[in-house]
């Protein structure tokens, strides 16, 4: 089984600064990994994903993320950030192996963007 | 891009009523689809597992009579609070896998259930 923790549960940042959202999964297996975002009350967007290959993966809206295996992190950046980028955002992993793709979900980071 | 959309998008009713939501991919086929169910500022718990032509899989702690799945076809699943209570207000959201054997889930823009 798998699980995903989310260091952070709100990220106060102003505009223009950069952000960094930390994500840390655990699992006996090898993982594919995902950031999504969610504006309120509305659906899931995804942001990018890891599934193998180069470990920096880059997303839209410009951001990207790191897989580090060693660390069994999966942080996610953003250089410069927009009022428009409040948001929930979160990580979540599933298992290659799993013939239906079931995602598990960490609990979510608040990201709050003030000029 | 892929589209998944869910019917109605907001929804009130009575305590001891029933409640159909429906999730559909738009432009491609899912025999999978996933629905969610997320509390106010917490993350999505994983209710079921639909797959068209069968029957759902339910996450341990999810009453299968209480909430019904039926994926009648490759772009429809349908999620029916049975005999709704105050308690299973909440938002709902499912998701689809595009059977083109693609690893991202397509997630619909929820629907918001409040029982009354």
């Amino acid at each position: 089984a798998q699980s995903v923790t989310q260091l952070d549960s709100q990220v106060p940042v102003f505009e223009e600064a950069p952000v960094e959202l930390r994500c840390n999964y655990s699992s006996s297996v090898s993982v594919y990994l995902f950031w999504y975002v969610q504006y309120p009350n509305q659906g899931l967007q995804l942001l990018l994903k890891y599934l193998s290959g180069s470990t920096l993966v880059k997303g839209i809206n410009g951001f990207e993320a790191e897989f580090n295996k060693s660390q069994t992190s999966f942080h996610l950046r953003k250089p410069s950030v927009h009022i428009s980028d409040t948001a929930e955002y979160f990580c979540a992993v599933s298992a290659p192996t799993d013939s239906w793709g079931k995602l598990q979900f960490g609990a979510g980071t608040q990201v709050v963007v003030t000029p | 891009g892929a589209v998944v959309s869910q019917h109605p998008s907001w929804v009130i009713c009575k305590s001891g009523t029933s409640v159909k939501i429906e999730c559909r991919s738009l432009d491609f086929q899912a025999t999978t689809m996933f629905w969610y169910r997320q509390f106010p500022k917490q993350s999505l718990m994983l209710m079921a597992t639909s797959n068209e032509g069968s029957k759902a899989t339910y996450e341990q702690g999810v009453e299968k009579d209480k909430f019904l799945i039926n994926h009648a076809s490759l772009t429809l699943s349908t999620l029916t609070v049975t005999s709704a209570h105050p308690e299973d207000s909440s938002f709902y959201i499912c998701s689809a896998r595009d059977n083109r054997g693609l690893s991202e889930q397509y997630f619909g823009p929820g629907t918001r259930l409040t029982v009354t």
